[in-house]
């Protein structure tokens, strides 16, 4: 079957540091891969996507490359912000006719001043 | 600026209440989908439409039902409240199905505490 799978959290950084949210996926045939952000108190925002394998998605200074080798589609940031607090989900849509999201469990991200 | 409005931001619902959450979208996409956001589960599929009077269960579809007798509103309803209901629920919309994914557009989400 279809599945995802994000490493837990909390994850807490210093301001500026360097972020790495790991994700791998399972899924069959050739799925399109995404990050979503929900920040506190709203509903989730598409943060970046991948639709087949070595894409790299970036938005907002975020990255992911689609692995496909390694089934990982894990989310970078080079310095990252107070801002950028928020719960993260990686999903993965199975493609075909329909477009249902499969979404991970979420990684709540805390930066400190 | 396009969006999806869910009616209630928090709800208290008794055991045994019959329970509408409402969601409207104003883009006029063709799919819409009520999750279910829990603590270290994540999102979870309750049931989705991909059109007007057409349903399909989720992943969790026990205990809910759905109504879309217009394209822009899509209703979640929960036919007799359980405590284990409780949860933040989550609708989203978009377009065509077989289009490319990328265009979900979620609401701000409801809370509903069943006490």
């Amino acid at each position: 079957g279809n599945s995802v799978t994000q490493m837990e959290g909390p994850v807490t950084l210093s301001e500026e540091a360097f972020l790495t949210i790991n994700c791998t996926y399972t899924a069959t045939g050739y799925p399109s891969l995404f990050w979503y952000v929900q920040y506190p108190g709203e509903g989730l925002q598409l943060l970046l996507k991948a639709t087949k394998a070595d894409d790299k998605g970036s938005n907002k200074g975020f990255e992911a490359t689609y692995r496909k080798e390694t089934t990982s589609f894990h989310l970078e940031k080079g310095s990252v912000q107070v801002s950028d607090s928020a719960v993260y989900f990686c999903a993965l849509s199975p493609g075909g006719a329909t477009n249902k999201l499969i979404f991970g469990t979420g990684t709540l991200l805390a930066v400190q001043p | 600026d396009v969006k999806v409005t869910q009616s209630s931001r928090y709800l208290v619902k008794r055991t045994g209440e019959k329970v509408f959450l409402e969601c409207v979208q104003d883009m006029d996409h063709e799919n819409m989908f009520w999750y279910r956001q829990d603590p270290g589960l994540g999102l979870r599929l309750i049931y989705f439409s991909y059109d007007v009077k057409m349903k399909e269960k989720g992943d969790i579809p026990e205990g809910y039902s759905v109504s879309r007798e217009k394209k822009e509103r899509f209703s979640l309803i929960l036919e007799s409240a359980s405590t284990n209901q409780t949860s933040m629920y989550l609708c989203a919309s978009s377009p065509t199905r077989g289009q490319p994914l990328f265009l979900y557009t979620f609401g701000s989400g409801t809370r509903l505490t069943v006490v």
